[in-house]
Order: structure tokens, then C-alpha cells, then sequence
């Protein structure tokens, strides 16, 4: 079967450093994605990681291991405006590659 | 804007009516999605169309039924549902394989209600 874990909540200050981790179950990987979806807006692409190692975009960063099938979302200096969900999903080669399954995403609480 | 618009917003229908879901995306993208979205769940995939043919279908009930007439736009038909299909329903495209399609744009959603 294919499943993805992921904490369901996490709590940081303003100006803070934090990290969400995605674990992954897949029959066929072929990348892990990160989406970040406000209260009420659509999900919208973060960062994609084919291959190990960490991927850098501004304030945030990916990370990839396909030995340990694990993957993490690093958010610096935090801003009230990341409070937000965030998913990660994989991409299942075993269909072709066009089924992406997702986490049950992380609540990102970000405190003054 | 995502460049992916869905109507309508919100949609409350009775168990015996039948309506649809619209989807159209403006990126010239070939591949679209239908996702559930329901409370404290992942996003289930439904439905997956490529260069207008359903390359995926998840085990969804047949009261849900999508129609894809072009790459550009995207339906789901919607007849005879329950209680537990309210939810929102988020359509998404992304380009081809080999030319970026890992990566999905989604619309904004439509928040059903079925009573």
C-alpha cells in the first residue's frame, strides 16, 4: 500500500526555525513534493525533491532520503503568514506517475 | 490566482438532485485532477485525465462522474449523493510526463454540502 506521516500540528515562534518531517510508504517513489494550503486557498506547490539531499528556495528548504523513505520541510525565520497546512506527497510511479498521494498535512501554528 | 478556476464556490444540493462541478485551467497544462478534501483526511485522488483520457480512476462510486471534452476544461457530475460526500473538491493540472508534472496547481475549491 502506499501511505505518507507526517506530525498533525506544530507550534513555533515568529522568527523561529522549524522543521516537518514526512515519512513514506510507496510501491513505486519517484519524488516527494511539499504543498502549503491556508485556511480557505487552494494548495499550492512548494518544492519537489527526485533525488537525495536538500533543495533550497528563500526561507524554506527540502530535504530527501530515499534510503530511510523520509523527507522534511525546513521553514526559517519564521513569519505570522506560514501559519498554514502543509503536505507532503509522492508521486507513485507504479501508475504512471500522475497519482500523487498526499499526507494529512501538518498545522503550522506560528506565535508572536 | 493559480490559473486554475473552479465554480461554483459552495454548492449545497439535496440527496435526489443532480448538479456539476467546472474546472478550467489556463496554463496549457494536458493533465487533470480531481481531489477530495475532507476534514482531518489527505487529499484522495478521484480522478486523473491526460490528453483528455481518464488514466486514473480510484475506486470512486459511480454517482460521482467526471467528463474532461478538452484539456482545458474539467467537470464531475454529481447525482444521488450522501451525507458523507460533503466535502471540498479541489481540481488540479500540471503538465505532461517529462515536462514538470510533478508538480499540480490547484483551484480554490468547491465546498459541497449534501444534505
Amino acid at each position: 500500500g502506499q501511505s505518507l506521516e507526517q506530525p498533525s500540528e506544530v507550534t513555533a515562534v515568529e522568527g523561529a526555525i522549524v522543521q516537518i518531517n514526512c515519512t513514506y510508504q510507496t510501491s513505486g517513489f519517484y519524488g516527494l513534493s511539499w504543498y502549503q494550503q491556508h485556511d480557505g486557498g487552494a494548495p499550492t506547490f512548494l518544492s519537489y525533491n527526485a533525488l537525495d539531499g536538500l533543495e533550497e528556495t528563500g526561507r524554506f528548504s527540502s530535504f530527501l532520503s530515499r534510503s530511510d523513505s523520509y523527507g522534511y520541510l525546513l521553514l526559517q525565520e519564521l513569519q505570522m503568514k506560514d501559519s498554514a497546512s502543509y503536505f507532503c506527497a509522492v508521486r507513485d510511479e507504479a501508475t504512471g506517475g500522475f497519482k500523487t498521494i498526499f499526507g494529512a498535512g501538518t498545522r503550522l501554528f506560528v506565535k508572536a | 490566482e493559480t490559473g486554475v478556476t473552479q465554480t461554483p464556490r459552495h454548492l449545497v444540493m439535496g440527496m435526489t438532485n443532480k448538479k456539476s462541478l467546472k474546472c478550467e485551467q489556463h496554463l496549457g497544462h494536458n493533465a487533470m485532477y480531481w481531489y477530495k478534501q475532507s476534514a482531518k483526511k489527505p487529499l484522495e485522488l478521484m480522478f486523473v485525465y491526460s490528453l483528455e483520457e481518464r488514466v486514473e480512476n480510484n475506486s470512486v462510486p459511480s454517482r460521482f462522474s467526471p467528463e474532461c471534452p478538452n484539456s482545458s476544461h474539467l467537470f464531475l457530475h454529481l447525482h444521488t449523493l450522501q451525507p458523507e460526500d460533503s466535502a471540498l473538491y479541489l481540481c488540479a493540472s500540471s503538465q505532461g510526463k517529462g515536462q514538470g508534472y510533478e508538480k499540480l496547481f490547484f483551484g480554490s475549491g468547491t465546498q459541497l454540502s449534501v444534505l
